[in-house]
């Protein structure tokens, strides 16, 4: 019963353009969605969060977008660099605020 | 230390073993988590602790395995009669509060179960 997915295993951009990640997730519970940035050997670090109250969250190059109706969130990184290279995961909370539901993750490739 | 420490960084055993791994938290840090990541899943929570209150065990997937933690200092994972579905990274973290925003991960265990 996965509650949070990310449907796209890898996705390989061109350095400069959009990426586009996208999460779904089946808990109208949910309300709170967050982030997480991975490098290869090293631990989640957190990247961005949005509260259910809103629709769309903003931080320099990495936009988040949420839509309710939809159990749909997407995280946008304009533009992308290679840096940006990683493994993303998406997660939710619920009211308990610690308990954290994560997604299987989408490896990100920024090509030169 | 500037972060989260989990030692080792690497575990192979044998099927039927026990083992022990453990994490440094941030200090000042009152909560700590427990994850576990099979490879090509997300991260399955395992057990949290928050400074002194009862810790929230409803992740352990058996009671082959269970954790504790001195006040809010070091934390250890033991697992038991280890099975090769045990096989997964273990991963922890800790967040100066209850707020699931700020927590600040370990680089992981990568446990292997022959």
């Amino acid at each position: 019963d996965q509650q949070v997915k990310q449907n796209s295993p890898s996705l390989s951009v061109q350095e400069g353009r959009i990426s586009i990640l996208n999460c779904d997730y089946t808990n109208s519970m949910f309300d709170y969605f967050l982030w997480y940035k991975k490098y290869p050997a090293e631990g989640p670090t957190f990247l961005i969060s949005i509260s259910s109250i809103k629709d769309k969250n903003e931080d320099g190059r990495f936009t988040v977008f949420l839509n309710k109706s939809a159990k749909h969130l997407s995280l946008h990184i304009v533009p992308s660099q290679p840096g940006d290279s990683a493994v993303y995961f998406c997660a939710a909370s619920g009211k308990s605020n610690y308990q954290l539901i994560w997604g299987a993750g989408t490896k990100l490739i920024i090509k030169p | 230390g500037a972060g989260v420490s989990q030692s080792p960084s690497n575990k192979v055993t044998e099927k039927g073993k026990d083992v022990e791994l453990r994490c440094d938290p941030i200090s000042g840090h009152t909560a700590l988590y427990w994850y576990r990541q099979r490879l090509g899943q997300g991260l399955e929570f395992l057990i949290y602790f928050q400074g002194n209150s009862a810790p929230d065990k409803s992740g352990l997937p058996s009671d082959r395995f269970s954790a504790e933690r001195t006040g809010e200092s070091v934390s250890t994972l033991t697992i038991q009669r280890t099975q090769q579905e045990d096989s997964a990274v273990y991963l922890c973290a800790s967040s100066p509060a209850y707020t699931s925003e700020t927590q600040y991960f370990g680089p992981g265990t990568r446990l292997l179960v022959l």
